[in-house]
């Protein structure tokens, strides 16, 4: 069955780039939506974007002008770039599937935890 | 950006109780509401899609209904592994949004 698992520092230093992929084993990248979602301790989710395999992408306005999202499709991968980050990007990042935009996420990450700190 | 607002934020139930909890969307999104349900230290599970359809593999004492801006989830029967923390989400809109979370206790 797919499963997808996420990748990445734990610590970045404030003002910096948080940097994660997610690699997707036990089935193919190709033809689904793929997003991230985060979680700060304690608190709710929050839909940060989407990307298809065709590389288009849907972003949460919040967070837009500070994401960028890439897919590698040869390594079965997608990824997640946060730039100039503060204390409060600090959360569990979670990477998570959907068939369709107007579908559920019916798979997901074990999520990673980030902390953003000095 | 659609707003979605769940009802109550916790609440404490027994064993054996029927529960409810609501979904309200600051916006018709149609059917396209799904429920998931969250452990601690674990990712959310998706439980009912498309307001009402079970998500396979969930058992049957979850079920979903609503249309337009207010949804439920109900449990009929609580069991102990139920108490988690439930969130709603929509899917009308190409930018989602989840609701903040109903924490479900045991009483």
């Amino acid at each position: 069955q797919v499963q997808l698992q996420e990748s990445g520092p734990g610590l970045v230093k404030p003002s910096e780039t948080l940097s994660l992929t997610c690699t997707v084993s036990g089935g193919s990248i190709s033809s689904y939506y793929w997003s991230w979602i985060r979680q700060p301790a304690g608190k709710g989710l929050e839909w940060i974007g989407r990307i298809y395999t065709s590389g288009s992408t849907n972003y949460n306005p919040s967070l837009k002008s500070r994401v960028t999202m890439s897919v590698d499709t040869s390594k079965n991968q997608f990824s997640l770039k946060l730039s100039s980050v503060t204390a409060a990007d600090t959360a569990v990042y979670y990477c998570a599937r959907d068939t369709d935009p107007h579908d559920a996420f019916d798979i997901w990450g074990q999520g990673t935890m980030v902390t953003v700190s000095s | 950006d659609i707003q979605m607002t769940q009802s109550p934020s916790s609440l404490s139930a027994s064993v054996g109780d029927r529960v409810t909890i609501t979904c309200r969307a600051s916006q018709s999104i149609s059917s396209y509401l799904n429920w998931y349900q969250q452990k601690p230290g674990k990712a959310p599970k998706l439980l009912i899609y498309a307001a009402s359809s079970l998500q396979s593999g969930v058992p049957s004492r979850f079920s979903g209904s609503g249309s337009g801006t207010d949804f439920t989830l109900t449990i009929s029967s609580l069991q102990p592994e139920d108490f988690a923390t439930y969130y709603c989400q929509q899917s009308y809109s190409t930018l989602d949004s989840f609701g903040q979370g109903t924490k479900l206790e045991i009483k």
